[in-house]
Protein backbone atom coordinates (compact mmCIF):
# COMPACT_ATOMS: atom_id res chain seq x y z
CA UNK A 1 0.00 0.00 0.00
CA UNK A 2 0.79 3.78 -0.18
CA UNK A 3 3.04 4.86 2.62
CA UNK A 4 5.15 7.73 2.96
CA UNK A 5 7.34 8.69 5.98
CA UNK A 6 9.61 11.44 6.89
CA UNK A 7 12.49 11.14 8.65
CA UNK A 8 14.94 13.80 10.25
CA UNK A 9 16.50 15.50 13.20
CA UNK A 10 13.90 17.11 15.55
CA UNK A 11 16.23 19.90 16.57
CA UNK A 12 18.33 22.19 14.51
CA UNK A 13 20.35 25.00 15.87
CA UNK A 14 20.03 28.34 14.06
CA UNK A 15 21.16 29.01 11.54
CA UNK A 16 22.13 25.75 10.60
CA UNK A 17 21.00 23.32 7.82
CA UNK A 18 17.45 21.06 7.89
CA UNK A 19 18.05 18.11 6.22
CA UNK A 20 14.90 15.71 5.75
CA UNK A 21 13.80 12.56 4.21
CA UNK A 22 10.99 11.26 3.13
CA UNK A 23 10.87 7.33 2.15
CA UNK A 24 7.99 6.38 0.22
CA UNK A 25 6.81 3.20 -0.61
CA UNK A 26 3.81 1.82 -3.04
CA UNK A 27 4.82 3.68 -5.96
CA UNK A 28 7.42 5.05 -8.35
CA UNK A 29 9.00 8.50 -7.70
CA UNK A 30 8.74 8.57 -11.69
CA UNK A 31 5.09 8.38 -11.55
CA UNK A 32 4.21 10.97 -9.05
CA UNK A 33 4.98 14.26 -7.89
CA UNK A 34 6.16 14.73 -4.17
CA UNK A 35 5.31 17.80 -2.38
CA UNK A 36 6.37 19.20 0.90
CA UNK A 37 4.30 21.32 3.27
CA UNK A 38 4.94 22.66 7.31
CA UNK A 39 2.39 23.76 9.25
CA UNK A 40 3.62 25.79 12.49
CA UNK A 41 2.25 24.19 15.77
CA UNK A 42 -1.84 25.80 16.26
CA UNK A 43 -1.24 27.36 12.52
CA UNK A 44 -2.33 26.70 8.73
CA UNK A 45 -0.59 24.57 6.24
CA UNK A 46 2.51 26.36 3.83
CA UNK A 47 3.27 24.86 0.67
CA UNK A 48 7.01 24.73 0.44
CA UNK A 49 7.60 22.96 -2.84
CA UNK A 50 7.36 20.28 -5.26
CA UNK A 51 9.94 17.48 -7.17
CA UNK A 52 7.83 16.49 -10.27
CA UNK A 53 8.12 12.94 -11.76
CA UNK A 54 10.83 13.96 -14.34
CA UNK A 55 13.42 15.74 -11.37
CA UNK A 56 12.73 19.13 -11.96
CA UNK A 57 11.47 21.41 -9.22
CA UNK A 58 9.41 24.34 -7.69
CA UNK A 59 9.38 26.30 -4.54
CA UNK A 60 7.58 28.59 -2.80
CA UNK A 61 9.31 32.33 -3.87
CA UNK A 62 9.27 33.06 0.22
CA UNK A 63 11.78 30.16 0.87
CA UNK A 64 13.49 29.31 -2.02
CA UNK A 65 16.64 30.95 -1.60
CA UNK A 66 16.64 28.59 0.95
CA UNK A 67 15.57 25.46 0.07
CA UNK A 68 16.19 22.63 -1.88
CA UNK A 69 14.33 19.37 -2.90
CA UNK A 70 15.82 16.25 -4.40
CA UNK A 71 15.29 12.43 -4.71
CA UNK A 72 17.09 9.09 -5.36
CA UNK A 73 14.77 7.40 -7.10
CA UNK A 74 16.55 3.93 -6.70
CA UNK A 75 15.79 4.51 -2.85
CA UNK A 76 12.53 5.65 -2.84
CA UNK A 77 13.61 8.86 -1.28
CA UNK A 78 12.84 12.64 -1.61
CA UNK A 79 15.41 15.08 0.43
CA UNK A 80 14.89 18.05 1.63
CA UNK A 81 17.29 20.70 2.69
CA UNK A 82 17.19 23.99 3.59
CA UNK A 83 19.42 26.65 5.17
CA UNK A 84 19.74 29.14 7.76
CA UNK A 85 16.83 28.04 9.88
CA UNK A 86 15.21 30.77 12.18
CA UNK A 87 12.74 30.21 14.94
CA UNK A 88 9.85 30.96 12.15
CA UNK A 89 11.00 27.20 10.58
CA UNK A 90 9.85 25.75 13.64
CA UNK A 91 6.58 23.48 12.08
CA UNK A 92 5.54 20.20 11.46
CA UNK A 93 6.56 18.86 8.27
CA UNK A 94 4.62 17.22 5.85
CA UNK A 95 5.91 15.15 2.50
CA UNK A 96 2.57 14.54 0.59
CA UNK A 97 2.30 12.77 -3.09
CA UNK A 98 0.30 14.29 -5.43
CA UNK A 99 -2.06 12.62 -8.04
CA UNK A 100 -3.45 14.36 -10.85
CA UNK A 101 -5.62 13.89 -13.95
CA UNK A 102 -6.65 16.97 -17.09
CA UNK A 103 -9.95 17.87 -17.15
CA UNK A 104 -10.87 19.35 -20.46
CA UNK A 105 -7.15 20.47 -20.81
CA UNK A 106 -7.40 21.88 -17.29
CA UNK A 107 -4.77 20.39 -14.52
CA UNK A 108 -6.25 19.22 -11.52
CA UNK A 109 -4.08 18.10 -8.55
CA UNK A 110 -4.50 16.70 -5.23
CA UNK A 111 -2.58 14.93 -1.97
CA UNK A 112 -3.90 12.06 -2.01
CA UNK A 113 -1.22 10.35 0.99
CA UNK A 114 0.17 12.15 3.41
CA UNK A 115 3.05 11.26 5.51
CA UNK A 116 2.50 11.49 9.30
CA UNK A 117 4.81 14.61 9.67
CA UNK A 118 7.70 15.29 11.67
CA UNK A 119 8.21 17.44 13.80
CA UNK A 120 11.05 20.23 13.89
CA UNK A 121 12.49 22.94 16.30
CA UNK A 122 15.29 25.45 16.05
CA UNK A 123 16.84 26.10 18.91
CA UNK A 124 20.57 26.56 20.47
CA UNK B 1 0.69 33.52 -7.42
CA UNK B 2 -3.15 32.33 -6.59
CA UNK B 3 -3.98 33.70 -3.26
CA UNK B 4 -7.09 31.32 -1.52
CA UNK B 5 -9.42 32.60 1.35
CA UNK B 6 -11.72 30.81 3.64
CA UNK B 7 -14.45 32.17 5.58
CA UNK B 8 -15.13 31.74 8.48
CA UNK B 9 -11.96 30.54 10.38
CA UNK B 10 -13.92 29.27 13.12
CA UNK B 11 -16.91 28.20 12.90
CA UNK B 12 -19.37 26.43 16.25
CA UNK B 13 -22.36 24.06 15.38
CA UNK B 14 -24.14 21.22 16.72
CA UNK B 15 -24.23 17.19 16.04
CA UNK B 16 -26.72 17.30 13.28
CA UNK B 17 -26.36 20.41 12.29
CA UNK B 18 -25.17 21.88 8.54
CA UNK B 19 -22.65 24.34 7.89
CA UNK B 20 -20.95 25.43 4.67
CA UNK B 21 -17.30 26.60 4.40
CA UNK B 22 -16.16 28.91 1.43
CA UNK B 23 -12.94 29.57 -0.36
CA UNK B 24 -12.54 32.27 -2.77
CA UNK B 25 -9.67 32.16 -5.63
CA UNK B 26 -7.76 35.37 -6.35
CA UNK B 27 -8.19 34.44 -10.01
CA UNK B 28 -10.20 31.46 -11.63
CA UNK B 29 -8.69 27.97 -11.42
CA UNK B 30 -11.31 26.20 -13.64
CA UNK B 31 -12.73 23.86 -10.81
CA UNK B 32 -9.47 22.70 -9.92
CA UNK B 33 -10.01 23.10 -6.00
CA UNK B 34 -9.14 20.74 -3.54
CA UNK B 35 -10.66 20.21 0.03
CA UNK B 36 -8.51 18.80 3.19
CA UNK B 37 -9.79 17.31 7.05
CA UNK B 38 -7.24 17.67 9.48
CA UNK B 39 -7.82 15.98 12.98
CA UNK B 40 -5.23 17.99 15.70
CA UNK B 41 -2.52 16.03 15.64
CA UNK B 42 -2.58 14.46 12.47
CA UNK B 43 -2.14 14.72 8.50
CA UNK B 44 -4.80 16.32 6.77
CA UNK B 45 -6.72 13.78 4.73
CA UNK B 46 -8.15 14.19 1.37
CA UNK B 47 -11.60 15.02 1.11
CA UNK B 48 -12.93 16.35 -2.78
CA UNK B 49 -10.72 17.18 -5.58
CA UNK B 50 -12.14 18.96 -8.72
CA UNK B 51 -13.72 20.88 -6.38
CA UNK B 52 -17.16 18.16 -6.20
CA UNK B 53 -15.39 14.71 -6.92
CA UNK B 54 -15.48 12.98 -2.98
CA UNK B 55 -12.36 10.84 -2.64
CA UNK B 56 -13.07 7.30 -2.00
CA UNK B 57 -14.24 6.42 1.53
CA UNK B 58 -15.70 10.13 2.22
CA UNK B 59 -19.25 9.95 3.45
CA UNK B 60 -21.87 11.32 1.30
CA UNK B 61 -22.54 13.89 4.02
CA UNK B 62 -19.66 15.94 2.49
CA UNK B 63 -20.25 17.60 -0.89
CA UNK B 64 -18.17 20.32 -2.99
CA UNK B 65 -19.43 22.61 -5.64
CA UNK B 66 -18.39 25.57 -7.26
CA UNK B 67 -16.46 27.40 -10.09
CA UNK B 68 -14.36 29.72 -11.23
CA UNK B 69 -13.03 31.52 -7.95
CA UNK B 70 -15.73 30.58 -5.79
CA UNK B 71 -16.23 27.42 -3.89
CA UNK B 72 -17.88 25.67 -0.87
CA UNK B 73 -17.45 23.01 1.37
CA UNK B 74 -20.75 21.47 1.97
CA UNK B 75 -21.31 18.91 5.34
CA UNK B 76 -24.80 17.84 5.79
CA UNK B 77 -26.03 16.37 8.98
CA UNK B 78 -22.78 16.64 11.10
CA UNK B 79 -21.31 14.11 12.89
CA UNK B 80 -18.82 13.79 15.91
CA UNK B 81 -16.06 13.02 14.13
CA UNK B 82 -16.18 15.96 11.80
CA UNK B 83 -15.19 18.57 13.79
CA UNK B 84 -12.11 19.25 12.75
CA UNK B 85 -9.78 22.25 10.77
CA UNK B 86 -10.47 22.52 6.99
CA UNK B 87 -8.25 23.58 4.01
CA UNK B 88 -9.12 24.23 0.29
CA UNK B 89 -6.23 23.97 -1.87
CA UNK B 90 -5.47 25.64 -5.33
CA UNK B 91 -4.72 22.20 -7.23
CA UNK B 92 -4.29 24.30 -10.67
CA UNK B 93 -0.96 25.19 -10.60
CA UNK B 94 1.96 26.08 -8.45
CA UNK B 95 2.44 27.65 -5.42
CA UNK B 96 0.15 25.16 -4.52
CA UNK B 97 -1.68 27.35 -1.94
CA UNK B 98 -3.65 26.71 0.82
CA UNK B 99 -6.27 28.48 2.48
CA UNK B 100 -6.07 29.39 5.88
CA UNK B 101 -8.25 26.70 7.29
CA UNK B 102 -11.33 26.37 8.91
CA UNK B 103 -11.96 25.32 12.38
CA UNK B 104 -15.23 23.77 13.04
CA UNK B 105 -15.79 23.59 16.41
CA UNK B 106 -18.62 21.93 18.83
CA UNK B 107 -21.48 24.58 19.59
Amino acid sequence: QVQLKESGPGLVQPSQTLSLTCTVSGFSLTSYNVHWVRQPTGKGLEWMGVIWTGGSTDYNSALKSRLSISRDTSKSQVFLKMNSLQTEDIATYYCARESYYYSSYIYVGYFDFWGPGTMVTVSS
Amino acid sequence: DIQMTQSPTSLAASVGESVTITCLASEDIYGSLVWYQQKPGKSPQLLIYGATILEDGIPSRFSGSGSDTQYSLKINSLQPEDFASYYCQNGLSTPRTFGGGTKLELK
